[in-house]
Parts: structure tokens; C-alpha cells; sequence
């Protein structure tokens, strides 16, 4: 069965330092990974995902992961956050062959002034 | 274009009473889903709707729970009788297929959620 684990419940930094929020799933097929957001009173929306190709993917406000296909793992990048990147992050998989797409439990990024 | 809708936002019940919430989606999705997350948790889906067939409900707790999707556009999520455990916020997302992944690969938008307590 397929299962999807964020290694962190939290991770507090500070503005302008990087970040990385790490995400590990476990299939024994091929997988289309997700990042979703959820901003606080706001419902989540994409941030970045990868269906093929390759492995870094971009998102948007500067956001990027890479697919680690060996180490079945989808960690989140940010080079340099700001406060408004305060928010609940939520890493998903589905597969391809009808499976229904499994949500990680979140990392809630609070970065501090 | 207009996201997705849901309504009430809030809700509060007494256990063993019924509830329903409402989702309107992305015009022209066709792929409509209904989650339950449980604070501290993530989306857990409920539901799943392919125009207005089901996909999968494997986790719908038929027993007490009910959705519809009349006419592939619109949906409704019922809860007869509540229980305490039902606290949560229920999102509603919609899709439109990606034909390359089977719909696999698609993008969810979601909708604010409305918050459930159960009293």
C-alpha cells in the first residue's frame, strides 16, 4: 500500500535562510509526487509536482524539489524564505492504476523576523 | 475563473444529529472529491467523483456517511447521525482530467473546507 511521510511536524527558521521540508513515500510503482500548501484560513493549493521527466521540479514562489526515485523521497526547497511563506505544507502521492491520491500528515513552516 | 465553493464554512451540531455540506466546482471539472481532515492530520479522501460516478469511496463510512453528485456538477455531503470523532474540516476539491496520467496526475483545487464540531 502506498504511504507518504513527512519527517517533520515543524520547522521553525528564520527570514532570508534556507529550508528544506522532507517528504518520503513508499510505492513499488510508478508515482506522481505533490506539494500543496495551505496558508493560514486558506485551502490548499499546488505548489509543485512531478508526473515524468525530470527530477527538479520548479514551483511557484520560488519553491523546487527533487524526486529521488532510489531513496523514494520528494524534499521541498527553498533557497531563501520570507514571512509569508509562514504556512501548513503537505506532501501527496498518487499512482498510476487507479489508486486514490494519499496526503502526509503536513509541516507547518513558521519563519520568524 | 471562480473557485471551487463550499458551504456553510462552520458548523456546529450535537451528536446523533445530521449535517450537510454543499460544494460547488470549477466549471468544467470533471472530477469532484470530498476529504476529511482531522486536526493535525492530513486530507484523508472520502469520497471520489467521476462526473457523477463514483471512483472510489473505499474510506466513506457508509454506514453513517452519504454523498451525491447530481448531474456531474454540484455535490452534497451528508452525515446521519454525527459522532464526536466526526469533528473535522471537510474540504471539497475539484479536477479536470489529465488524460496523459489518467487523471492520476492531476492538479486538486480546493475550497475553503467547512468546519465541523460535534458537540
Amino acid at each position: 500500500a502506498q504511504s507518504v511521510t513527512q519527517l517533520d511536524s515543524q520547522v521553525p527558521v528564520f527570514e532570508e535562510a534556507p529550508v528544506e521540508l522532507r517528504c518520503n513515500y513508499s510505492s513499488s510503482v510508478s508515482v506522481y509526487l505533490f506539494w500543496y500548501v495551505q496558508y493560514p484560513n486558506q485551502g490548499l493549493q499546488l505548489l509543485l509536482k512531478y508526473l515524468s521527466g525530470s527530477t527538479l521540479v520548479k514551483g511557484i514562489n520560488g519553491f523546487e524539489a527533487e524526486f529521488n526515485k532510489s531513496q523514494t523521497s520528494f524534499h521541498l526547497r527553498k533557497p531563501s524564505v520570507h514571512i509569508s511563506d509562514t504556512a501548513e505544507y503537505f506532501c501527496a502521492v498518487s499512482m498510476d492504476g487507479g489508486f486514490k491520491t494519499i496526503f502526509g500528515a503536513g509541516t507547518r513552516l513558521f519563519v520568524k523576523a | 475563473e471562480a473557485g471551487v465553493a463550499q458551504s456553510p464554512r462552520y458548523k456546529i451540531i450535537e451528536k446523533r444529529q445530521s449535517v450537510a455540506f454543499w460544494c460547488n466546482p470549477i466549471s468544467g471539472h470533471a472530477t469532484l472529491y470530498w476529504y476529511q481532515q482531522i486536526l493535525g492530520q492530513g486530507p484523508k479522501l472520502l469520497i471520489q467523483f467521476q462526473n457523477n460516478g463514483v471512483v472510489d469511496d473505499s474510506q466513506l463510512p457508509k454506514d453513517r456517511f452519504s454523498a451525491e453528485r447530481l448531474k456531474g456538477v454540484d455535490s452534497t455531503l451528508k452525515i446521519q447521525p454525527a459522532k464526536l470523532e466526526d469533528s473535522a474540516v471537510y474540504l471539497c476539491a475539484s479536477s479536470r482530467t489529465d488524460t496523459t496520467t489518467g487523471g492520476w496526475g492531476d492538479t486538486q483545487y480546493f475550497g475553503p473546507g467547512t468546519r465541523l464540531t460535534v458537540l
